[in-house]
């Protein structure tokens, strides 16, 4: 069964720190992988794309992916508490680019004033 | 990014009635949508693709008859929950693939069901 897993959390930083999120993918041909915030409530909100092993740096966002070790990470620098959310990893494991996405369970971040 | 609206963003019915939700990509045109539900302290789980023109594609475990969606145009899907009962209660999400190759998918804000 194709799987992403994650951390659930909750995982708590200082205001200003680094966030740290890891997720790990069972498919080892996915080749399309998601960052999405979702706050309380509301729907996911797609913060980070990545396709290529690296980094990939948006704002205060990078994306980490390492395809042979089927890892991606992302991480947050000057975390606000505004981050304060669950951060969702998704994987398209599905066949051609519209495949579907497969979703952690999220990682619970709390950043502390 | 891509816009995607819901509507409605809340209801509560009476259970054995009927409920239908609408899903509009406001400007791009959408060849697939995805339906999501997650239940409370859960992850998203795809219920069924939408398919404009043609049958939606269902995930194992989801019933059809259940759960009707109609992909009319190429910015509408809906999505039917018949005869509601108090477990369909949960938060129904839908999204459209868009941007390069239509590998990024953009959500709509959802759709909180309630079933009394």
């Amino acid at each position: 069964q194709k799987e992403v897993e994650q951390n659930s959390g909750p995982l708590s930083v200082p205001e200003g720190a680094i966030a740290s999120l890891n997720c790990t993918y069972s498919d080892r041909v996915s080749q399309s992988f998601f960052w999405y915030r979702q706050y309380s409530g509301k729907s996911p909100e797609l913060i980070m794309s990545i396709y290529s092993n690296g980094d990939k740096e948006d704002g205060r966002f990078t994306a980490q992916l390492n395809k042979a070790s089927q890892y991606v990470s992302l991480l947050i620098r000057d975390s606000q508490p505004s981050d304060s959310a669950t951060y969702l990893c998704a994987v398209n494991m599905g066949r051609g680019s519209q495949g579907n996405l497969i979703f952690g369970k999220g990682t619970k971040l709390s950043v502390k004033p | 990014g891509a816009v995607v609206s819901q509507h409605p963003s809340r209801v509560i019915c009476k259970s054995g009635t009927s409920v239908k939700i609408e899903c509009r990509s406001l400007d791009f045109q959408a060849t697939t949508m995805f339906w999501y539900r997650q239940f409370p302290k859960q992850s998203l789980m795809l219920m069924a693709t939408s398919n404009e023109g043609s049958k939606a594609t269902y995930e194992q475990g989801v019933e059809k008859d259940k759960f009707l969606i109609n992909h009319a145009s190429l910015t509408l899907s809906t999505l039917t929950v018949t005869s509601a009962h108090p477990e369909d209660s949960s938060f129904y999400i839908c999204s459209a693939p868009t941007g390069t190759g239509g590998r990024e998918q953009y959500f709509g804000p959802g759709t909180r069901l309630t079933v009394t």
